[in-house]
């Protein structure tokens, strides 16, 4: 049973450039949540997406964008990287939109370096 | 304010002691809490959840809510040099819908021999 995979699992970037990163949720779950995780910091939540459409969104600019696909695959989007935008990307997957088993299960991420 | 606080630590402990990690949170609609262990370099792994007052016991591993206080703890017996780790500590409000957690900074545990 395979669980949540994201790829890359690292990159480096320039700033000003544009990054997409991709995960595959749990077998038999539907619903996608992407976080950052900047050094030393808690995950925070950049958004979810649920049936093919964002269905919550974090305090995040609009350079940050995702998708979902038939398939309930996620890319998540950053253009006109910041430095800041230095950090783990983690994707989470779970079944529907609540969450009252907690079950909510974390990929390895993509650690994304922006020189 | 934050809405999930932390001790960021380090909190050392010796090998077989208890550990105890607290959390608070400031919104008073939150319904659901987890504790989730992350070692260095990995992903969040999820340990515990607790969703109503009193304690829930897993192992070694004991789950403590007070909403009145707005306080969750953890607690780690007969602590391991395994358990080294961070340990995040998630809310999700009632508000908003979806299944948004919101995470402390974490506490970073050490367990010497």
């Amino acid at each position: 049973d395979a669980g949540v995979t994201q790829s890359p699992t690292h990159l480096i970037k320039t700033r000003g450039q544009q990054v997409t990163l991709r995960c595959s949720p749990k077998s038999g779950h539907d619903t996608v949540s992407w976080y950052q995780q900047a050094l030393g910091q808690g995950p925070q939540f950049i958004f979810q997406y649920y049936e093919e459409e964002e269905r919550q969104r974090g305090n995040f600019p609009d350079r940050f964008s995702g998708h979902q696909f038939p398939n309930y695959s996620s890319e998540l989007n950053v253009n006109a990287l910041l430095l800041g935008d230095s950090a783990l990307y983690l994707c989470a997957s779970s079944l529907g939109l609540t969450l009252n088993t907690g079950e909510l299960f974390f990929g390895e991420g993509s650690r994304l370096t922006v020189l | 304010q934050k809405e999930v606080e932390q001790n960021s630590g380090p909190l050392s402990v010796p090998e077989g002691a208890i550990a105890s990690l607290n959390c608070t949170y400031s919104d008073r609609v939150s319904q659901s809490f987890f504790w989730y262990r992350q070692y260095s370099g990995k992903s969040p792994e999820l340990i515990m959840s607790i969703y109503s007052n009193g304690d829930k016991e897993d192992g070694r591993f004991t789950a403590q809510l007070n909403k009145a206080s707005q306080y969750v703890s953890l607690l780690i017996r007969d602590s391991q040099p395994s358990d080294s780790a961070t340990y995040l500590c998630a809310v999700k409000s009632r508000t908003g819908g979806g299944n948004k957690l919101t995470f402390g900074t974490g506490t970073q545990l050490k367990v010497e021999l």
